[in-house]
């Protein structure tokens, strides 16, 4: 059974960092692409990154380009979203989501960008 | 960026067969967007219960199913139950970029 859980949220003021951490299990984490995906209170998913199998392509989000940064670990089976520069409008909850017949989502990690 | 369009609410009656569409502006939905839908209810966090157009997880009902239709991909709820009222949300895939639909409420009645 896919299980990921995602750690590392919190509350951070205005242009500060944070670290995601999504530790998989149940699949062949190697040989799935990875998300992450937010969720703004009271709005619908925003995906935010993505990670090819062997971190070989990457995409983001318009919005957060320049400013975070997704990588993985396939020996530790986990995935990872450094974010930089917070703004008040990242605050959302966090998921990682695996791809295809793993795309399971996590329970999330809320992340507060707030003064 | 492209945008990605659902009904923002159908309602349904027991028993009933509702088809949730999504939509690109870009022009049709096709394979390689690799369309997937999710339900999300109130609390929860979303599950995805359609991929890669029609492909289901074990967890999902047997009576969702996925499709392309009119150029859109298509989510066909038959046989709607009242566990069913909830979120839905589809994303669609541009050249390894993910774009989520803005969400369809669906209500049971």
């Amino acid at each position: 059974e896919v299980h990921l859980a995602e750690s590392g949220g919190g509350l951070v003021q205005p242009g500060g960092s944070l670290r995601l951490s999504c530790a998989a299990s149940g699949f062949t984490f190697s040989t799935y692409w990875m998300s992450w995906v937010r969720q703004a209170p009271g709005k619908g998913p925003e995906w935010v990154a993505n990670i090819k199998e062997d971190g070989s392509e990457i995409h983001y989000v318009d919005s957060v380009k320049g400013r975070f940064t997704i990588s993985r670990d396939n020996a530790k089976n986990s995935l990872y979203l450094q974010m930089n520069s917070l703004r008040v409008e990242d605050t959302a909850v966090y998921y990682c989501l695996g791809s295809g017949s793993c795309s399971d989502w996590g329970q999330g990690t809320l992340v507060t960008v707030s003064p | 960026q492209a945008v990605v369009t659902q009904e923002p609410s159908l309602t349904v009656s027991p028993g009933g067969t509702v088809t949730l569409t999504c939509g690109s502006s870009t022009g049709a939905v096709t394979s390689g967007h690799y369309p997937y839908w999710f339900q999300q209810k109130p609390g929860q966090a979303p599950r995805t219960l359609i991929y890669d157009i029609t492909n289901k997880h074990s967890w999902t009902p047997a009576r969702f199913s996925g499709s392309l239709l009119g150029g859109k991909a298509a989510l066909t709820l038959s046989g709607a139950q009242s566990e069913d009222e909830a979120d839905y949300y589809c994303h669609l895939v541009y050249s390894g970029v993910v774009v989520f639909g803005g969400g369809t409420k669906l209500t049971v009645l």
